[in-house]
C-alpha cells in the first residue's frame, strides 16, 4: 500500500512570495490533515478535510493561508503572501474516516522564507 | 496554552536498557492518547495508543502507561535498540470532537550502542 505522497520536499522563498504544498493521501482514505511543525514544537493542526468538505480550520491563518481538496482526493495548501514565522514543515496525514484515532502522514515538506 | 507537554526534549540511554519518556496533559477530556516515533525527513509513524479506560497497553518491547488521576503517561521500551532512536511525540485526543490531534513537542531518544 502507498503511503501519503507530498510534493515539493523542499522549499525557499522569500518573504511575500506565494507558495503551494501538494499531497495525495493513502488510496480510500477518506479524511485528510494539515499540519504545522514549527522546529522543536509537536505538528499543529491547520486544517481538515472529510472526503472534499473542510471539517476544522479553527488554526488556519485564513488571511494567508488556503487549501482546497477537490475531488475529495488530492489537496493543495497554499501561502500568500509569505512570513518569517511561516518557515516549519508542513505535513499531510490521512485516515480511513473521522472517527479514526490514527492518522497516517507523509515525509512533509521543508519551508525556509527568508 | 499547551495542553499536551513533555518536558523532556532529549533521553540518552544504553541499549538493552530500558527508555522512559513522559508526557502530562492538562484536558481532562482527552481519552485517547498515542505516540509517534519519527525519523529525520520522515512524517510521524503511529507507535502505540490508550484508551483512558485502561491503564496500561502493550505492544511487544513497548509499553504505555496511563495515570488519569495525575494526567500522566509514560511509554516504556524494553530493550532499548539502536533503531529506536528518533523523536517521541506524545499525542491527545478527545473522541467527542472532531477528532483533532493535539501533540506534544517531543523527545528525542537516542539509544547508544
Amino acid at each position: 500500500e502507498a503511503g501519503v505522497a507530498q510534493s515539493p520536499r523542499y522549499k525557499i522563498i522569500e518573504k511575500r512570495q506565494s507558495v503551494a504544498f501538494w499531497c495525495n493521501p493513502i488510496s480510500g482514505h477518506a479524511t485528510l490533515y494539515w499540519y504545522q511543525q514549527i522546529l522543536g514544537q509537536g505538528p499543529k493542526l491547520l486544517i481538515q478535510f472529510q472526503n472534499n468538505g473542510v471539517v476544522d480550520d479553527s488554526q488556519l491563518p485564513k488571511d494567508r493561508f488556503s487549501a482546497e481538496r477537490l475531488k475529495g482526493v488530492d489537496s493543495t495548501l497554499k501561502i500568500q503572501p509569505a512570513k518569517l514565522e511561516d518557515s516549519a514543515v508542513y505535513l499531510c496525514a490521512s485516515s480511513p474516516r473521522t472517527v479514526q484515532e490514527t492518522q497516517y502522514f507523509g515525509p512533509g515538506t521543508r519551508l525556509l522564507v527568508l | 496554552d499547551q495542553q499536551v507537554k513533555q518536558n523532556s526534549p532529549s533521553l540518552s540511554v544504553q541499549e538493552g536498557r530500558i527508555s522512559i519518556l513522559n508526557c502530562d496533559y492538562t484536558n481532562s477530556m482527552f481519552d485517547y492518547f498515542l505516540w509517534y516515533k519519527k525519523y529525520p525527513a520522515e512524517g510521524p509513524t503511529f507507535l502505540i495508543s490508550i484508551s483512558s479506560i485502561k491503564d496500561k497497553n502493550e505492544d511487544g518491547r513497548f509499553t504505555v502507561f496511563l495515570n488519569k488521576s495525575a494526567k500522566h503517561l509514560s511509554l516504556h521500551i524494553v530493550p532499548s535498540q539502536p533503531g529506536d532512536s528518533a523523536v517521541y511525540f506524545c499525542a491527545a485526543v478527545r473522541m467527542d470532537s472532531s477528532y483533532k490531534l493535539i501533540f506534544g513537542s517531543g523527545t528525542r531518544l537516542l539509544v547508544r550502542p
